[in-house]
């Protein structure tokens, strides 16, 4: 079964540091290129960071770029979204997602296999 | 950054209407137009890619059209299962960017 789960997600303090993890099963996760998506609560669909399957080609929006860093192993089918620096406004279920195109690079990427989400909540 | 607005955010509808929901996006983005379903509580649901090519095992009662800054999604005839929210998704620049959202109730 094609599957993708997300997990790391919980309560941090403003500040704080979170490593999100997303597990790959029943496809070859190292065709694929990847990427995050939140959404808060109640609100709607943020793209937050893609990285191809090489790994050579990275994008963050601005929300989060030089705070969050993506990352893959491809050995372990799994994809990380290192959070630091954590804020308020970071508080949101995180999905992992495929892109359904297959090349290095971001144009015409699709998101065709969603994980369930794990919560992130920043409080103090 | 690309802006994608859709319109409506949202609409009241019964089972066998015919639905139309559309997005624009605030400069060209060729056909780089994506499309998603998303029902409470659930991730969302890819329906439509690259403006008009439907998704495997998504029912041909969706479908898509535009190009440039403009584009649709139609649903032929409403289904219980359709009641969701929906986004458009343009992927021709990073940043990625998703519409608002248009939230389909049920009448």
């Amino acid at each position: 079964e094609v599957q993708l789960v997300e997990s790391g997600g919980g309560l941090v303090q403003p500040g704080g540091s979170l490593r999100l993890s997303c597990a790959a099963s029943g496809f070859t996760f190292s065709s694929h290129n990847m990427n995050w998506v939140r959404q808060a609560p109640g609100k709607g669909l943020e793209w937050i960071s893609f990285l191809s399957f090489t790994g050579n080609t990275i994008y963050y929006a601005d929300s989060v770029k030089g705070r969050f860093t993506i990352s893959r192993d491809n050995a372990k089918n799994s994809l990380f979204l290192e959070m630091n620096s954590l804020r308020a406004e970071d508080t949101a279920v995180y999905y992992c997602a495929t892109d359904r195109h297959h090349g290095d690079y971001l144009r015409g990427c699709s998101f065709n296999i969603w994980g369930l989400g794990t919560m992130v909540t920043v409080s103090s | 950054d690309i802006q994608m607005t859709q319109s409506p955010s949202s609409l009241s509808a019964s089972v066998g209407d015919r639905v139309t929901i559309t997005c624009r996006a605030s400069e060209t983005i060729n056909y780089f137009l994506n499309w998603y379903q998303q029902r409470p509580g659930i991730a969302p649901k890819l329906l439509i890619y690259a403006t008009s090519n439907l998704q495997s095992g998504v029912p041909s009662r969706f479908s898509g059209s535009g190009s440039g800054t403009d584009f649709t999604l139609t649903i032929s005839s409403l289904q219980p299962d359709d009641f969701a929210t929906y986004y458009c998704q343009q992927s021709y620049n990073s940043p990625v960017t998703f519409g608002g959202g248009t939230k389909v109730d049920i009448k």
